[in-house]
């Protein structure tokens, strides 16, 4: 495999329910990344992480926790979300903090 | 604070048109890099080019071409005899590097272009 793979694809999930986002990339980055996509809005970057350490979070709201165990994958656990939160979970990955970003397919999750 | 605009939201063309997908951006810093993203409907954004503030030369990929103005903060893509495979959505995105960050740490997208070509 090659690139950056998603899993899930689709994600149905109540409020109450915990599970948790999956992002492996085969590119040997040093660098990867969490974004959200919502309808007519533009992405948000939400956390990233280099070198398997956090430096950056964007002011998201603590039902959201990421997770990297090391340089190839990166988790995003999720627990009582709102429906608001549907939207397209984007991870992407770069050889660095300045070099282009290589995406995943997105995991599209719906909170009912 | 950087902001990007695309201001066209949907263009639709008939195949073999040439099309222009406009992009403007504000930032106050003198150094920064500007980023355009496909979206097919498979879901994952591809890289299609990084520019940064001090190359202002435009630059052609086979039926891809973009024209950076700095004069008028503009970093426009056109292509050229589009394709149905062409239909996406196409992201123009800003990011202010500074020395103890990393530009994709401080990058902004737009909020994207949908493209349909039409045979």
């Amino acid at each position: 495999e090659t690139g950056v793979t998603q899993t899930p694809r689709h994600l149905v999930m109540g409020m109450t329910n915990k599970k948790s986002l999956k992002c492996e990339q085969h590119l040997g980055h040093n660098a990867m990344y969490w974004y959200k996509q919502s309808a007519k809005k533009p992405l948000e970057l939400m956390f990233v992480y280099s070198l398997e350490e956090r430096v950056e979070n964007n002011s998201v709201p603590s039902r959201f926790s990421p997770e990297c165990p090391n340089s190839s994958h990166l988790f995003l656990h999720l627990h009582t979300l709102q429906p608001e939160d549907s939207a397209l979970y984007l991870c992407a990955s770069s050889q660095a903090q300045n070099s282009p970003l290589h995406f995943g397919n997105g995991t599209r999750l719906t909170v009912t | 604070a950087q902001k990007v605009t695309q201001a066209q939201t949907e263009i639709s063309v008939v195949e073999k048109e040439d099309v222009t997908l406009d992009c403007v951006y504000e930032t106050r810093d003198t150094t920064y890099y500007l980023f355009w993203y496909k979206q097919p409907p498979s879901g994952e954004l591809v890289f299609l080019i990084r520019r940064n503030s001090f190359d202002e030369q435009n630059e052609i990929s086979g039926r891809y071409s973009w024209n950076f103005q700095k004069s008028t903060s503009s970093f426009n893509f056109t292509i050229t005899a589009s394709q149905v495979v062409d239909s996406a959505v196409y992201f123009c995105a800003l990011s202010e590097a500074t020395p103890s960050t990393g530009a994709n740490s401080k990058l902004t997208f737009g909020k994207g272009i949908t493209l349909s070509v039409r045979p």
